[in-house]
């Protein structure tokens, strides 16, 4: 399987716990993007790698989140202290850079439920 | 925001074509349009882009007004495996103009 792939798929928290996903981009795409999905609305973005740098994130992205991508290669978004509110599908997609033009290529998310 | 506006939802029978409109009134000369769809629980794929020319793909085709305010994604032949949500987006793909502003998109339902 080429594709980005996600793990885990679903996760269970209570409030105010930790978590950690983990997004493996298509090994030579170089650029990496964490996405937030809510109910009934599309995806919402929350930060971008290109190789191991973090260039942009969100305003979305508050200081509860913390996002790497080590070495250029997989990336984790930690969320701290999870929130009722932090419930939601988050999604990782990935796309090289002089072909961006073509699109990205998403993963299947990682869908979180806080309790 | 998003700077796309679509139907929130449409109905397609199988095997006919489906043509999803998007309106983009405020387009600039260097944005391009974008379509990706989402079926449910997996995350969204892209479908085809363009400027200003139609464009086809094995997918689908886009059409764009000469005007460039309004598309046309076409399905050619709905199966029920096309029942997904639709996104229009428009993006300037120059430089560092790397991020997708979703709206809510189309839901396309194909019915038997």
């Amino acid at each position: 399987d080429t594709g980005v792939s996600q793990d885990p798929r679903h996760k269970i928290t209570k409030r105010g716990q930790n978590v950690t996903f983990r997004c493996d981009p298509i090994s030579e795409h170089n650029r990496l993007y964490w996405y937030r999905q809510t109910l009934g609305q599309g995806p919402e973005f929350l930060t971008y790698f290109q190789n191991e740098a973090q260039l942009e994130k969100s305003r979305l992205l508050s200081d509860r989140f913390s996002a790497e991508r080590p070495k250029g290669s997989f990336s984790t978004l930690e969320i701290q202290r999870t929130e009722q509110g932090d419930s939601a599908m988050y999604l990782c997609a990935s796309s090289l850079a002089d072909m961006e033009h073509y699109g990205y290529t998403f993963g299947s998310g990682t869908r979180l439920t806080v309790v | 925001d998003a700077k796309t506006t679509q139907p929130p939802s449409m109905d397609c029978a199988e095997g006919r074509a489906a043509n999803l409109p998007c309106n983009h009134s405020t387009i600039s000369g260097n944005e391009y349009v974008y379509w990706y769809r989402q079926i449910h629980s997996q995350g969204p794929q892209y479908i085809i882009h363009g400027l200003k020319n139609n464009e086809t793909n094995e997918m689908a085709s886009l059409i764009i007004t000469e005007d460039r305010k309004s598309s046309t994604l076409i399905l050619p032949h709905a199966t029920l495996r096309d029942t997904a949500v639709y996104y229009c987006i428009v993006r300037d793909s120059g430089g560092s103009n790397y991020k997708l502003t979703f709206g809510k998109g189309t839901l396309l339902t194909v019915n038997p």
